[in-house]
C-alpha cells in the first residue's frame, strides 16, 4: 500500500516557468488537498476536492490550478512560476472519519 | 475565520524530561483537533486526534485532552526521547475536508 505518492520530489525552476506537480493516492480517498509549508507559517490550503470533479479554492490559491479527473490523481500546476512560490508543496488525502494521510512533499524552488 | 494557536519554539529538552506543546484554537462550530508530526525531511504524520470535547487522544506515549472551555489541546508526554525530536503540528478540521494549522513547535531533545 502506497499511500500518498508525490513527485518530483524536488524541482528547480526559472520565474515565469511552468510545471505540474503529481499527487497519486491509492488508498480510495474521496478527499484531496495541497499545502504548502513556510517557516513559520505551519502549513497552507492551497485547493482542496471532495471528490472527482469537484475542486474548490483554499486559503492560498492564486497562481495555482487543480483538476481532479480521478478519485486518484490530483495534480497541482504552477501557470508561471515566481520566487513567491518557493516553498515546500504536501498533497494529503482522507475519507471522512480519519485524518489526513500526507505525501513525502516536493521542495520547490523558484530562481 | 478558524485559526489555532502554538507555543512558539524551539523546545530544547533533556532525555526523560516533560513535554508540554501548548496549543489553542478559535472555531465557529466544533471542530475536530489533531496533532501531526513531521520529522526531518518527512512528511507529517497523525500523531494522535480527538473529535469531541473530552475526548482523549493518546498515540506512542504522547497524550491530549480536547477541552471546549478553555479552547485548547494541550501536547504532553512524560519522558521524552531523542527519538521525539521533530516539529509538531496542532490542526483543527471544522467541516470534514479542511485542516487548519498552528505554525509549528521544533522540538530538540538532548541525549
Amino acid at each position: 500500500n502506497a499511500g500518498v505518492t508525490q513527485t518530483p520530489k524536488f524541482q528547480v525552476l526559472k520565474t515565469g516557468q511552468s510545471m505540474t506537480l503529481q499527487c497519486a493516492q491509492d488508498m480510495n480517498h474521496e478527499y484531496m488537498s495541497w499545502y504548502r509549508q513556510d517557516p513559520g507559517m505551519g502549513l497552507r490550503l492551497i485547493h482542496y476536492s471532495v471528490g472527482a470533479g469537484i475542486t474548490d479554492q483554499g486559503e492560498v490559491p492564486n497562481g495555482y490550478n487543480v483538476s481532479r479527473s480521478t478519485t486518484e490523481d490530483f495534480p497541482l500546476r504552477l501557470l508561471s512560476a515566481a520566487p513567491s512560490q518557493t516553498s515546500v508543496y504536501f498533497c494529503a488525502s482522507r475519507t471522512i472519519n480519519d485524518g489526513y494521510t500526507f505525501g513525502s512533499g516536493t521542495r520547490l524552488t523558484v530562481v | 475565520g478558524d485559526s489555532v494557536t502554538q507555543m512558539e519554539g524551539p523546545v530544547t529538552l533533556s532525555e526523560e524530561a516533560f513535554l508540554t506543546i501548548n496549543c489553542t484554537y478559535t472555531a465557529t462550530g466544533y471542530p475536530s483537533l489533531f496533532w501531526y508530526v513531521q520529522y526531518p525531511g518527512e512528511g507529517l504524520q497523525l500523531l494522535l486526534k480527538a473529535t469531541k470535547a473530552d475526548d482523549k487522544g493518546s498515540n506512542k506515549g504522547f497524550e491530549a485532552t480536547y477541552r471546549k472551555e478553555t479552547t485548547s489541546f494541550h501536547l504532553e508526554k512524560g519522558s521524552v526521547q531523542v527519538s521525539d525530536s521533530a516539529v509538531y503540528f496542532c490542526a483543527l478540521s471544522d467541516y470534514g475536508n479542511k485542516l487548519v494549522f498552528g505554525a509549528g513547535t521544533i522540538l530538540r531533545v538532548k541525549s
